[in-house]
């Protein structure tokens, strides 16, 4: 159990383009889920928190306008990373917290997308 | 939410026990203890997570003080797929979960 999806897992875009990114909590409902953005060689690092039918609130530094997400029901988010330029270029990893069997409600995260703007 | 503090990187053999300090001297009476790793290019793995009893599952065992300052994650018989990063996070029920530098555990043959 506790099982989240990413998708795609890596994509390679041209600079301008807009980005979609899936993410599903396969066998749980998620009250609540997250995204994170990783660089090379250093920690995960929290881009916003999004409950499923209201707006997604953004850690500091983190321009909303960029990094569009929606969560449209309980068992799925998506991140649109609009206009990407190469300093976007990132890991980036979803992550859903929900009561999956371990008796408090837990983050389960998705294996992440990989994302590379030419 | 407390901070804690990790050792940078640790050593451990194949077949050996391996055990992994955290300090969160900070802790508060309602945050849990979670143990997070990632693997190499892939997302971040739970592991395993308690509040103030040691705790046992078929990954690892938690370890608590009584004082719940520190823990210790035990993994009892470790192999070369369990070199990763460990991440120890101490969260408030409801807030999200923020990651530090964690541990790199390296296993050797």
């Amino acid at each position: 159990g506790a099982v989240v999806s990413q998708h795609p897992s890596w994509v390679i875009c041209k600079s301008g383009t807009s980005v979609k990114i899936e993410c599903r909590s396969l066998d749980f409902q998620a009250t609540t889920m997250f995204w994170y953005r990783q660089f090379p060689k250093q920690s995960l690092m929290l881009m916003a928190t999004s409950n499923e039918g209201s707006k997604a609130t953004y850690e500091q530094g983190v321009e909303k306008d960029k990094f569009l997400i929606n969560h449209a029901s309980l068992t799925l988010s998506t991140l649109t990373v609009t206009s990407a330029h190469p300093e976007d270029s990132s890991f980036y990893i979803c992550s859903a917290r929900g009561l999956a069997g371990v008796g408090v409600e837990t983050q389960y995260f998705g294996p992440g997308t990989r994302l590379l703007v030419l | 939410d407390a901070k804690t503090t990790q050792p940078t990187s640790m050593d451990c053999a194949e077949g050996r026990a391996a055990n992994l300090p955290c300090n969160h001297s900070t802790i508060s009476g309602n945050e849990y203890v979670y143990w997070y790793r990632q693997i190499h290019s892939q997302g971040p793995q739970y592991i395993i997570h308690g509040l103030k009893n040691n705790e046992t599952n078929e990954m690892a065992s938690l370890i608590i003080t009584e004082d719940r300052k520190s823990s210790t994650l035990i993994l009892p018989h470790a192999t070369l797929r369990d070199t990763a990063v460990y991440y120890c996070i101490v969260r408030g029920y409801g807030n999200k979960l923020v990651f530090g530098a964690g541990t790199i555990l390296r296993v050797k043959s």
